[in-house]
């Protein structure tokens, strides 16, 4: 079956400097592998996604992330953080077996501290 | 463009009461899934819709139901509502199954 796993229930950065956000997955095939960031009292907005090609996919609000197949790891980064990232963040991954759906983890919450 | 909107945004029912959930997809989008999501955890799989016929369920008791209608709108259903069904409700949609999932800001429903 199709998981991701997010480490880390909480990270926390200073303004300014780099952020990494952990994810690892398990699938049977290829990864249909995204990042979701979710706000207060608000629904999930999408950031990035990978599904082939370069192992480093950028996204949205200078967001990155780097696939890497050997480790199965997914993790969401950023260079320079900003306080306004502040939020909750939620790898997911695509289950595109007989249900096609999508499995979350069950989020990490990012403070960027000022 | 409008994204994804659904109604009502917080409903407040009583146990054994039933719950009608609304959604409207952005415009040319034909999937539609729902979500549950509990208070501190991630979104849990419901069901998902394409052109009109269920394509998944997630692992919901039958008191949970849907349906897509031919403008690809859709409705969840919820029977005989239980304290744990106090959740955020949550509808995404997508032109296709290898695009991203666009969703709404949820119903946050309560159960007394």
């Amino acid at each position: 079956a199709q998981s991701v796993a997010q480490p880390e229930d909480q990270v926390n950065v200073a303004e300014g400097n780099p952020l990494t956000v952990k994810c690892t997955y398990s699938v049977s095939g290829n990864p249909y592998l995204f990042w979701y960031v979710q706000y207060p009292n608000r629904g999930l907005q999408f950031l990035l996604k990978y599904i082939t090609g370069d192992n480093l996919v950028k996204g949205s609000y200078g967001f990155e992330a780097e696939f890497n197949k050997s480790q199965t790891s997914f993790h969401l980064k950023k260079p320079s953080a900003l306080v306004s990232d502040s939020a909750l963040y939620f790898c997911a991954v695509r289950d595109l077996s007989r249900d096609d759906k999508i499995i979350f983890g069950k989020g990490t919450r990012l403070h960027i501290l000022p | 463009d409008a994204g994804v909107t659904q109604s009502p945004t917080h409903l407040i029912k009583t146990r054994g009461q039933h719950v009608t959930l609304r959604c409207s997809p952005i415009s040319g989008h034909k999937s539609v899934s729902w979500y549950q999501q509990v208070l501190g955890q991630g979104p849990q799989f419901i069901f998902q819709y394409y052109e009109k016929e269920e394509r998944g369920r997630g692992n919901f008791p039958d008191r949970f139901s849907a349906r897509q209608f031919p403008n690809y709108s859709s409705e969840l259903n919820v029977n005989a509502l239980l304290l744990g069904d106090s959740a955020l409700y949550l509808c995404a949609s997508s032109l296709s199954s290898n695009q991203p999932q666009h969703f709404g800001d949820g119903t946050r429903l309560s159960i007394l």
